[in-house]
């Protein structure tokens, strides 16, 4: 089984601030780990992902991510926030193996305060 | 890129009627399409697992003669509640992965569908 935590529910952070979103994972087999951004009433949209390789992965709208598997962490950052970043973010990890299994943490809301 | 439409975005129904969900891949044909509902302020949790022509196979705690899952092509997932209650009301997302790509690739996402049973 596998699962994630999101340690803060909600993090305010004033514009052009640096951020940092946090995510935890456990799991018994390889995984694959993922951020994604959903606005409101929206579907989930792909930030950024870790397969395999450098530890450090960059994604859109200048997010990035470092996996630490000694942490078994794969915190999500950004060096200034702009308030259209405001959304609700959600860390997930997969299974590497043929199951597709997605499982999603319980999600930040990051609000960007002018 | 690998799009995944779903339809309604919104709907309002009455208790005790049923609420039919579309979930469509548009440029790939999906096997396998997942079905998530997420109440507010809590996070997306996988209901079923949709399998082209064989039965969906459904989480624990999902009542499969509630949420009747079809998915009767390689291109559409439907999700059908049937007599909604208020306590459906939340928003139900789908998803797909595209078989040809390699398995290291994501899933893409629906655009949601809020349901409220009123």
């Amino acid at each position: 089984a596998q699962s994630v935590t999101q340690l803060d529910s909600q993090v305010p952070v004033f514009e052009e601030a640096p951020v940092e979103l946090r995510c935890n994972y456990s799991s018994s087999v390889s995984v694959y780990l993922f951020w994604y951004v959903q606005y409101p009433n929206q579907g989930l949209q792909l930030l950024l992902k870790y397969l395999s390789g450098s530890t450090l992965v960059k994604g859109i709208n200048g997010f990035e991510a470092e996996f630490n598997k000694s942490q078994t962490s794969f915190h999500l950052r950004k060096p200034s926030v702009h308030i259209s970043d405001t959304a609700e973010y959600f860390c997930a990890v997969r299974t590497s193996g043929g199951y597709q299994k997605v499982t999603f943490g319980i999600g930040t809301k990051l609000q960007v305060i002018p | 890129g690998a799009v995944v439409s779903q339809h309604p975005s919104r709907v309002i129904c009455k208790s005790g009627t049923s609420v039919k969900i579309e979930c469509r891949s548009l440029d790939f044909q999906a096997t396998t399409m997942f079905w998530y509902r997420q109440f507010p302020k809590q996070s997306l949790m996988l209901m079923a697992t949709s399998n082209e022509g064989s039965k969906a196979t459904y989480e624990q705690g999902v009542e499969k003669d509630k949420f009747l899952i079809n998915h009767a092509s390689l291109t559409l997932s439907t999700l059908t509640v049937t007599s909604a209650h208020p306590e459906d009301s939340s928003f139900y997302i789908c998803s797909a992965r595209d078989p040809q790509r390699r398995a290291d690739t994501e899933a893409f996402f629906g655009q949601g569908t809020r349901l409220t049973v009123v």
